[in-house]
């Protein structure tokens, strides 16, 4: 059965740090990858996602990831941290034979020290 | 657009009343998702639609819980009786296509059941 696994429970960087999130997951057949974030109290906002092609993908509010099919990551990116990214993090999974069912990580709670 | 909308935003009930959780999903999106959030099991999706029909259910975790989809617009998930483990974040959530599309969250339904 397809499972997405985030280790880190919680992170705290500096703002102005380097931020990566990571996301393994386990799926035999061809992946959509999904990162999602949610603000306290709120519901979740899409960052970026892939689905074929070039493996580097650009979402919104500065951040990347990169698919790396031989190690099953897709792990979350952003060079510079800035106190509004403080929020959780879920990374997600779909595929082609799922339907439209998105499994979800337990999320990465992130916090940014001034 | 206005984004999924879901009512209430915040319910507290007492164990055994009828929950009754509404979703309007993004205009001329085929596939309405009800996703639960727990501290304990994360994300979990509950079952999904397609066209207004219920193509899986198997994450429902038990008889007290029906969710309809009368038409297009509209869907319903109830909870008959309601527990105190109901107590959770209930997302209802759209998209235009299963494969890989993003999935649009509502701002959840914070359900407590005292």
């Amino acid at each position: 059965a397809q499972s997405v696994t985030q280790p880190d429970i919680h992170i705290t960087v500096s703002e102005g740090a380097s931020l990566e999130l990571r996301c393994n997951y386990s799926y035999g057949a061809t992946p959509y990858l999904f990162w999602y974030v949610q603000s306290p109290g709120q519901g979740l906002q899409l960052l970026l996602k892939y689905f074929s092609g070039d493996t580097l993908v650009q979402g919104i509010k500065g951040f990347e990831a990169e698919f790396k099919r031989s190690q099953s990551s897709f792990n979350l990116r952003k060079p510079s941290v800035h106190w509004s990214d403080a929020a959780e993090y879920f990374c997600a999974v779909g595929a082609d034979n799922q339907g439209g069912k998105l499994i979800f990580g337990q999320g990465t709670e992130l916090s940014v020290k001034p | 657009d206005a984004g999924v909308i879901q009512s209430p935003r915040h319910e507290v009930t007492e164990m055994g009343q009828e929950v009754t959780l509404r979703c309007k999903p993004i205009s001329g999106h085929d596939y309405l998702f009800w996703y639960r959030q727990t501290m304990m099991r994360g994300l979990e999706l509950l079952i999904y639609f397609n066209n207004n029909v219920p193509i899986d259910d198997s994450g429902m975790p038990e008889d007290r819980f029906s969710a309809k989809m009368p038409n297009a617009s509209f869907s319903t998930l109830k909870i008959q009786p309601s527990e105190p483990r109901d107590s959770a974040v209930y997302f209802c959530a759209s998209s235009l296509r299963p494969r890989g599309d993003t999935i649009y969250f509502g701002e959840g339904s914070w359900l407590t059941v005292v």
